[in-house]
Formats: structure tokens, sequence, C-alpha cells
């Protein structure tokens, strides 16, 4: 069974970068997107991007100057680089897989991320 | 304001049918497949439906998925105690420059 399991620093001051960490148990990423998700009261769930697998990526327009995504095959992880974070970015972030077929069909814990001076 | 337009809330007794519409255009569920998803209190999303009417392995078939044009339906029928959960969907959104979007999700009681 594939299991997602996130970390990153949870408190941040304004304009710091977010910094998440998704590892992948139990499958290897090959073949796969891996996406990260946020979700807040005031903005509902919010696509932020993926990854593919041979690291090409798909931002977001909205988050796209700010966003970075990485992936290293080796240890089976995928990251999240947000930089100059403000309050609107404070959420729960999730990581997430996506397939040829189906669409984050496994997430990951969620980690909330507060963005506060 | 989400590009995907879901009621807020939902309800239902147990035994009962409930749908919950979720509502596009021709950029997103009128060309796209679209996603649903439950969330428990505390939890995160579980994909219940995929591609239009599709169940994963495990979702029981009290839950099915439809689509006309640029809205789709979750249905639950034989509604339980343990269905009580918010409800999203999701579609690809095809404007400028593409993105995966969500409902606002629907929050269902089970009276």
């Amino acid at each position: 069974q594939v299991q997602l399991q996130q970390w990153g620093a949870g408190l941040l001051k304004p304009s710091e970068t977010l910094s998440l960490t998704c590892g992948v148990y139990g499958e290897s990423l090959s073949g796969y997107s891996w996406s990260w998700i946020r979700q807040s009261p005031g903005r509902g769930l919010e696509w932020i991007g993926e990854i593919h697998y041979s690291g090409s990526t798909t931002y977001s327009p909205s988050l796209k100057s700010r966003v970075t995504m990485s992936i290293d095959t080796s240890k089976d992880q995928f990251s999240l680089k947000l930089s100059s974070v403000t309050a609107a970015d404070t959420a729960v972030y999730y990581c997430a897989r996506n397939s040829t077929e189906y669409l984050f069909d496994f997430w990951g814990q969620g980690t909330l991320v507060t963005v506060s001076s | 304001q989400s590009v995907l337009t879901q009621p807020p809330s939902a309800s239902g007794t147990p035994g009962q049918r409930v749908t919950i519409s979720c509502s596009g255009n021709t950029s997103n569920i009128g060309t796209y497949y679209v996603y649903w998803y439950q969330q428990l209190p505390g939890a995160a999303p579980k994909l219940l439906i995929y591609r239009d009417n599709q169940r994963p392995s495990g979702v029981p078939d009290r839950f099915s998925g439809s689509k006309s044009g640029t809205s789709a339906s979750l249905a639950i029928s034989g509604l339980r105690s343990e269905d009580e959960a918010d409800y999203f969907c999701a579609a690809w959104h095809d404007s400028l420059s593409g993105r995966w979007v969500f409902g606002g999700g629907t929050k269902l009681t089970v009276l």
C-alpha cells in the first residue's frame, strides 16, 4: 500500500521561504506525477503544482512566480518551496499522487503551515 | 470564489439518497473528467469517484457519479452516519495556463 509522509517547518515569518518534503513508501516515484495542494478556510482546496518523476513541472499560474518543486528518485522524495510567504499562505499543505487514470489517489497526512510575524 | 460551484451544505436521514452538484463550464467540466473526494474531519481527502463515474476499489457502490454538459453530481444512496463529511469535486481547467481546480466543498450532515 502506498503511503505518503510529509514534513517541514510549520511556523514561518512573512517573507520567508516555505519548505516541505514528501516521502513515498511502498511504491516507486516512477510512472507518476506528484502534486502539492493546500487547504485553507478562506481559499478552500488549491492545487499548487505537480512534478513528474522525470523532473518536469507544472505550476498553478497564480503561484508560479514563487514555487519551486524538485524530486529525488534515489530517496523516493519530492519537495516544495514557496518563497516570500505572507499570511495568505497560511494553510494545511498536502502532497498527493497523480496517475494517468486516477487523480490524487493517495495523500500525505497534511502539514499546517502558519505565517505570522 | 471557487472555479467549480458546489452547494455549501446538504443533509439527509439514514437510508435516504442524497445528491451533491458541481457546476462548471466548457473550460473544465464540459471538456474534462470530474473527480470527487470525501474528507472526514481532521483527515486528508479521499478519492471517491474518478473519470466522472468510476469507483476506486474499496469505495462502496452506494457512491455514484454522473455528468451532463457542464455539471456533475455525486449521489450517495443508503445514507449512513459515517458519510457525514465534506465532499469536493475537481476537474482540469483549461485557460491560458491549465490547472486543477476544486469546488468549494459541500458539508453533508446526516440527521
